[in-house]
């Protein structure tokens, strides 16, 4: 069974730092997710990865297929970024999630 | 585009009581799948589908059931509802199983058993 282990679990941080979230996982995959749900509960799909490196806007998120590992990194942090992040990494049919890493930027 | 629509937005049942969670998507996505949400837990997959007619379970099946008639819709039945059913629920589709598919998630459906 794949194991998907984010960390940290919860981050505070002040507007304008450079946040990083990372992901490790225990079966080798092909692609991966990095998701957002806000506090009212929705969840959107920030990026999808496959290798290498990915950028929008402020957010960037990498991934190292033999390290079995990703990271999400945020940029000149804002308030407006406070929600859970969430890691996928799962086969083809089978999504398996992280338990989410939760983040409140404050001014 | 409306993307995926799921109904109930908030439910309470009483133990036992059944009923269904819809699900539609107008996007033609094979993919359809059905996840809990409960504190201190990640999604957990409750039953897929990978196209009309085709369903298999996931994680934790035990007391939903599921069906595909078609394309656009994939709603979960809860068939004699339990206080361990108290959680969110979300329905997500993608154009196919394959990796690489961009996910879309519903709003989320807030069920409590009493």
């Amino acid at each position: 069974k794949n194991e998907v282990e984010q960390s940290p679990q919860n981050l505070t941080a002040q507007e304008g730092e450079f946040i990083t979230i990372n992901c490790s996982y225990s079966v080798g995959i092909s692609a991966l997710h990095w998701l957002q749900q806000h506090p009212g509960g929705g969840i959107v799909s920030l990026f999808m990865l496959s290798s290498g490196k990915k950028k929008h806007g402020r957010l960037i998120a990498t991934i190292n297929i033999q390290e079995k590992h990703s990271s999400l990194h945020i940029t000149a942090s804002h308030p407006r970024d406070s929600a859970v992040y969430i890691c996928e990494a799962g086969t083809a049919s089978k999504l398996t999630f992280g338990t989410g890493t939760r983040l409140q930027v404050t001014l | 585009n409306a993307g995926v629509t799921q109904t109930p937005k908030f439910q309470v049942l009483k133990t036992g009581q059944s009923m269904t969670l819809q699900c539609a998507q107008d996007m033609n996505h094979e993919y359809m799948s059905w996840y809990r949400q409960d504190p201190g837990m990640g999604l957990r997959l409750i039953h897929y589908s990978v196209g009309a007619g085709i369903t298999d379970q996931g994680e934790v099946p035990n007391g939903y059931n599921v069906s595909r008639s078609t394309t656009e819709d994939f709603p979960l039945r809860l068939l004699s509802a339990a206080p361990s059913q108290t959680s969110v629920y979300f329905c997500a589709s993608s154009a196919s199983n394959l990796r690489g598919d961009t996910i879309y998630f519903g709003e989320g459906s807030w069920l409590t058993v009493v």
